[in-house]
């Protein structure tokens, strides 16, 4: 089956250290999304890649970095500069097309510091 | 730059009766409309979209909503709620631009009764 998986589901941060948030899609989609969820407050993006090797920062790119070395991921790392990392993290990927284009998503990674 | 608002937060409603949430858009173009639902610690999954070719769309489930121009409207709206509808809504509004940006109103949490 085709689809976008996040791992882990939950996982658990102590103060001060770097995490990496796995995203991995099977669709031979370009483009992968992190979007960052808090409660009444949406989605917002963090970063965005369209093509291997290439990404650009989102809305709230701070504390956070990611590589894209292989189409099929684009991992995100949540560093010890991010305050406030406590959130649920949602991946996307889509074609490179039109605004017509819908994103597919992931299951969601379920972020708390400790 | 677009952006959507989701008029109410939560909505209750009992089994059996119409479901309306509501989403009002900004636009300076012809927008891609888009709602996703999200169910507790899941990723979104498509609804339906609104891509032009048609103002009332039909989505999964049972939904629709209707593109009202005059109105920038795009309610989403459900006949019968079903205890599975229980979830949280989100409308999308597609940014132009030179890939595929998606901005999330904050959600609308449907709440079904028996």
């Amino acid at each position: 089956d085709g689809g976008i998986t996040q791992s882990p589901k939950y996982l658990f941060r102590k103060e001060g250290q770097n995490v990496t948030l796995s995203c991995e899609q099977n669709l031979n989609h370009d483009a992968m999304y992190w979007y960052r969820q808090d409660p009444g407050q949406g989605l917002r993006l963090i970063y965005y890649s369209q093509i291997v090797n290439d990404f650009q920062k989102g809305d709230i790119a701070e504390g956070y970095s990611v590589s894209r070395e292989k189409k099929e991921s684009f991992p995100l790392t949540v560093t010890s500069a991010q305050k406030n990392p406590t959130a649920f993290y949602l991946c996307a990927s889509s074609i490179v097309g039109g605004m017509n284009t819908e994103a597919f998503f992931g299951q969601g990674t379920r972020l708390t510091v400790v | 730059a677009q952006s959507v608002t989701q008029l109410d937060s939560h909505v209750s409603v009992s089994e059996g009766t119409p479901v309306l949430l509501r989403c009002n858009y900004s636009s300076s173009y012809s927008p891609s409309l888009f709602w996703y639902v999200q169910h507790p610690n899941k990723g979104l999954q498509l609804l339906l979209k609104y891509t032009s070719a048609a103002t009332l769309v039909k989505g999964i489930n049972g939904f629709e909503a209707e593109f009202k121009k005059s109105e920038t409207s795009f309610h989403l709206t459900k006949p019968s709620a079903h205890m599975s509808d229980a979830a949280e809504y989100f409308c999308v509004v597609s940014d132009l631009g030179g890939f595929q940006k998606l901005v999330f109103g904050t959600g609308t949490r449907l709440l079904v009764s028996p």
